[in-house]
């Protein structure tokens, strides 16, 4: 592992359910991030946390809602997703935010379809 | 906020030789470009970088190239080998969206043996 853990790697829901997915770093970095992959589209940033403050919300709808109680654990929780939101969700962290060389980590991601 | 276009998309290359990935982005403040590769079913991983105070690094078969005053970088893979094959990702930092990293599109290249 690279430092950087991610659960569920496979996750189902049904468009009624409620879900979580988990994130936790141990690098001592300051910096984590949630990253949707979707096929033929760039890596899309959702959500930024720096010391456990979020510093960037990409209008993100509300039904991700994310979650960082302390600098190395980071949640993204679910409900009421659409299938359109199945894809790969990457967490990362990186040392700081603003370094200007931001190099990020990333978890192997969990692998989300919306029934 | 930064915009940062990748090209090809998909890029198939004989092993042994040299794969080319350029990508363009449209904020001048930028002065750090990493790239990133994935192989199939694993998470991105941070290859070579390179900031603007510089026109080029090397580090093994794997080189960057950046022109500023154009505004493009460029990845070099010489002689190609089978485990070159994945996605490669671009990304350069958004100054205004404090430093960031916005990435492009991904190209897929695939070294057929």
């Amino acid at each position: 592992e690279t430092g950087v853990t991610q659960t569920p790697r496979h996750l189902v829901m049904g468009m009624t359910n409620k879900k979580s997915l988990k994130c936790e770093q141990h690098l001592g970095h300051n910096a984590m991030y949630w990253y949707k992959q979707s096929a033929k589209k760039p890596l899309e940033l959702m959500f930024v946390y720096s010391l456990e403050e979020r510093v960037e919300n990409n209008s993100v709808p509300s039904r991700f809602s994310p979650e960082c109680p302390n600098s190395s654990h980071l949640f993204l929780h679910l409900h009421t997703l659409q299938p359109e939101d199945s894809a790969l969700y990457l967490c990362a962290s990186s040392q700081d935010v603003s370094s200007g060389a931001n190099v990020l980590t990333f978890g192997a991601g969990s692998r989300l379809t919306v029934l | 906020g930064e915009n940062v276009e990748q090209h090809p998309s998909t890029l198939s290359v004989q092993e042994g030789d040299s794969a080319v990935i350029k990508c363009t982005y449209s904020d001048s403040a930028s002065n750090y470009f990493p790239w990133y590769k994935q192989e199939l079913g694993k998470r991105p991983q941070l290859i070579i970088d390179i900031r603007s105070n510089v026109g080029e690094k090397k580090d093994q078969r794997i080189a960057v190239t950046l022109n500023k005053t154009a505004k493009h970088f460029s990845l070099h893979i010489t002689e190609t080998q089978p485990e070159d094959s994945a996605v490669y990702f671009c990304a350069a930092e958004d100054k205004a969206a404090g430093n960031k990293l916005t990435f492009g599109g991904g190209t897929r290249v695939l070294v057929k043996p």
